[in-house]
Parts: C-alpha cells; structure tokens; sequence
C-alpha cells in the first residue's frame, strides 16, 4: 500500500516563527511532490511544487526534497496568521497517481 | 465564471432520494477528476475523466455515477446512499491526467453532502 504520512496536529507555532511541516513517502518511484494549503471550509490550493532533491523557496515558503531518505518538508518563514490552515502533501507514485496525506493543521498565534 | 465552479455548495438527502453534483471547469483543461475528502482523512480519489473519457474507477460503489459529456462539465450522480457516505466532494481539474507536472490541480469549492 502506497502511502504518504503527515503528522496531524495541530502544530502551534508563534507568530514570526518558523513553522516546518514534514511529510514522509513510501513510493521510492516518486517523482514530483505538491503542498496543498486548505483553509477551513475551503478547497485545497497549490503553494509549491519540488520535483528535484534540495530546496526551492517561493517567498515565504520554502519545500525540500530528500528522495534518499522519502521526505518532503515546507518551512513557512515569518509565520502570520493567515497562514492557519491545514497543510496537505501529495506525491506522485511510479504510476504518476497523486497519493495524498491526510494533512497537518497548523495555528500561527498571535 | 473563472476555475472550477461546483454545485450545489450543500446538500441534503435521503437514503432513497436521487441527486446530482454538477462541476464546470473553464480552465481548459483536458482533465477532470472527483475527490471525497472526510475528517482526517486523506482525500479518495473516485474518479478521473482524461479528454471525457473515464480513464479511473477506484472501487467507487455504483450508487456514485459520474457522467463527463464533454471536458468541461462533470457529474456524479447519486442515489440510495448511506450515511457514511456524507463527506466534502471535490471536483477537480488538471492539464492532463499522467506525467509530471500535470499533477497540479485546481480544485473546486466543493460540495458539503450529508445523507440521512
């Protein structure tokens, strides 16, 4: 069984903190990975998107990929709190099927 | 009308009753897929349509029908559902439905079902 797993949370960081969430995978055939951020009541929505092993930052955000050890992770810098939402991981398995993780919620207090 | 629009937004039935979920994408994609999200779970994907033709059924009881006339529009048809059934349903879009990058979804506001 295909899997990806989250930590559920919720995870509480301080506002201005850094919040990392961590997403392990157990497909070694994954090829690219996505953080999908729901709000409550809404629909997830694509921040970022890794497909090679390091780092990629898109402002506030960065992922990072170590296909060695099967983990994906987003560090969210100077955390506000309209970042309070529940953070999904999906990762491609061999067959490029999404599989997704069930999510962690995360609570920036002010 | 921009991304990917579904309705109704909420809905309530009957286990006997018959309904439908309507999804409209407007993004050009050629790719449309329908998710059930429950409470801690991760999302099921039910079905994909690549270029209105169904190319995924995973283990999806018939009581769920989905119906794709065209690339843009996607339905799910319910009927004699169970209460375990009450979930978030999903409908989403996506260039293609395979390789790479084309995993990237848009999704839509979703519609909140309960069954009775």
């Amino acid at each position: 069984q295909k899997e990806v797993e989250q930590n559920s949370g919720p995870l509480s960081v301080p506002e201005g903190a850094i919040a990392s969430l961590n997403c392990t995978y157990s497909d070694r055939g994954s090829q690219s990975f996505f953080w999908y951020r729901q709000y409550s009541g809404k629909s997830p929505e694509l921040i970022m998107s890794i497909y090679s092993n390091g780092d990629k930052e898109d402002g506030r955000f960065t992922a990072q990929l170590n296909k060695a050890s099967q983990y994906v992770s987003l560090l969210i810098r100077d955390s506000q709190p309209s970042d309070s939402a529940t953070y999904l991981c999906a990762v491609t398995d061999s067959n490029y099927q999404l599989i997704w993780g069930a999510g962690t919620k995360l609570i920036i207090k002010p | 009308e921009t991304g990917v629009t579904q309705t109704p937004r909420h809905l309530v039935m009957g286990m006997t009753n018959k309904k439908s979920l309507k999804c409209e994408q407007h993004l050009g994609h050629n790719a449309m897929y329908w998710y059930k999200q429950s409470a801690k779970k991760p999302l099921e994907l039910m079905f994909v349509y690549n270029f209105k033709e169904q190319t995924e059924n995973n283990s999806v009881p018939s009581r769920f029908s989905p119906e794709c006339p065209n690339s843009s529009h996607l339905f799910l048809h319910l009927h004699t559902l169970q209460p375990e059934d009450s979930a978030l349903y999903l409908c989403a879009s996506s260039q293609t439905g395979t390789t790479g990058g084309a995993n990237v979804l848009t999704f839509g506001a979703g519609s909140r079902l309960t069954v009775l």
